[in-house]
């Protein structure tokens, strides 16, 4: 089992301050992906990185991918309310073709 | 359409009730997944089903029975379950099913007394 890891596992901040978030692991993923969840929700996808080394923008959040693809970082800048949800990181291993690990999350709250 | 829909939002059952829960997607997909959810905890993997076959069963308990009668439909059959099942069931759906996109279903959320 290729074990996902994030950090914090909660995240609390002000309207308009910036956090960032972590996803660590020991082994190798072909891709990473992130998705936010929302109470009463299912996740939704944010971004998928593929490449070492890649940074992928969308609109404030900031998305890195490690160059040995073992870890990956999402920043996020001027966080509003929005913002507010549980950010996963989800990948699947190369032994593990179909199953899509997902990390305990980081629960962020966004106050005005 | 980009919807995965799922059905009933909201269940309640016995130990000894026998329900199903609904999953639908017309996006072409043909990977199909059902995850459990505990509060505050990840999504963890239960059935896998790839062109209508299942793939992927991560040693889930006999009283989860899954079923794909097309590939635009996904059902989990429930029975005599355990209050600790109680939990948010999500669907999913995918293009193919490996490293791709998931679509997630909003959930049922289950609780059994």
């Amino acid at each position: 089992t290729q074990l996902l890891e994030q950090s914090p596992q909660f995240l609390s901040i002000q309207e308009g301050e910036n956090l960032t978030v972590y996803c660590n692991s020991s082994s190798v993923f072909s891709s990473l992906q992130w998705y936010r969840q929302e109470p009463g929700e299912g996740p939704v996808l944010l971004v998928t990185v593929v490449t070492g080394g890649e940074v992928k923008k969308l609109k404030r959040l900031t998305f890195q991918f490690g160059d040995a693809r073992k870890d990956s970082s999402l920043h996020i800048t001027a966080a509003q309310p929005g913002d507010t949800g549980l950010y996963l990181c989800a990948g699947e291993g190369s032994d593990s073709w179909g199953k899509l690990q997902f990390g305990a999350g980081t629960q962020v709250v966004v106050t005005p | 359409d980009t919807e995965v829909t799922q059905t009933p939002k909201h269940l309640v059952m016995g130990m000894t009730n026998k329900k199903s829960l609904k999953c639908e997607q017309h996006m072409g997909h043909r990977a199909m997944y059902w995850y459990k959810q505990k509060a505050k905890k990840p999504p963890e993997l239960m059935f896998v089903y790839s062109y209508e076959k299942l793939s992927i069963n991560e040693s889930v308990p006999s009283r989860f029975s899954p079923e794909c009668p097309n590939s635009s439909l996904l059902n989990l059959h429930l029975h005599a379950l355990q209050p600790e099942d109680s939990a948010l069931y999500l669907c999913a759906s995918s293009l193919q099913g490996s490293g791709e996109k998931l679509f997630f279903g909003s959930g049922t959320q289950l609780s059994v007394l």
